[in-house]
């Protein structure tokens, strides 16, 4: 069975350009997340979805990041203007059911905003 | 949120058996104590989980002494593969609006 896959693996682009990262869950999970890594700091949580629905986004930064997950299927993050705080790796995980702790992580989209 | 204390790392020989240990004093009631393992440029990979006592499978064991206030994860007979960083989390596994928070986690170092 196939992981969680994350598109592209590595992205560089000039302060004030966007970006979208795409993020496949394994199949049947209903739960996504969201989550990023900036210079030596922390994993943090982004945002969850449920299916299409947005669970918990209290972790986004600022409306300059969006989310979408269409018919509760893969997902998307733009960026968007990208600014150089933005540069880090962005992680997307999914689990089956309520099942929180037990998260599968795709191998992240590395980020570097110049 | 329980906030959980690890070292920042450790050093380990090929075939020895590594003990990493975490703090999490203000655990409530209904947290698990979960394990994540990960590898330079990959994600988090679960490990292990466990509520009390002690949880084995074919990965590693934890140990949860009776007040649950620290936990020891337990790698058996280390190689160079294991070299990763480990991360302790707490948290309630049907709490669907609470995110899974990690720590600085301990990087362990495997040398031959």
């Amino acid at each position: 069975e196939a992981g969680v896959t994350q598109f592209p693996s590595h992205s560089v682009i000039e302060k004030g350009q966007t970006v979208t990262l795409r993020c496949d869950p394994i199949s049947g999970h209903d739960n996504l997340y969201w989550y990023r890594r900036v210079m030596g700091k922390e994993i943090k949580f982004l945002l969850h979805f449920v299916k299409e629905s947005k669970q918990d986004e209290s972790g986004m930064p600022n409306n300059r990041f969006l989310a979408e997950r269409t018919g509760g299927t893969y997902s998307t993050l733009k960026v968007q203007p990208a600014e150089l705080e933005d540069s880090g790796v962005y992680f997307c995980a999914s689990s089956p059911g309520e099942l929180r702790n037990e998260q599968f992580f795709g191998p992240g989209t590395r980020l570097t905003v110049l | 949120l329980a906030k959980t204390t690890q070292p920042i790392s450790m050093d380990s020989y090929e075939g020895q058996e590594v003990n990493i240990t975490c703090s999490h004093n203000n655990i409530a009631t209904n947290d698990y104590i979960t394990w994540y393992q990960q590898f330079p440029s990959q994600g988090p990979r679960f490990i292990i989980q466990g509520y009390k006592t002690k949880v084995t499978n074919e990965v590693a064991s934890l140990f949860i002494p009776a007040d649950r206030k620290s936990s020891t994860l337990s790698l058996p007979r280390v190689s160079l593969s294991d070299t990763a960083v480990y991360y302790c989390l707490v948290g309630a596994p049907n709490s669907g609006n609470t995110p899974l928070v990690f720590g600085k986690g301990t990087r362990l170092s495997v040398i031959a």
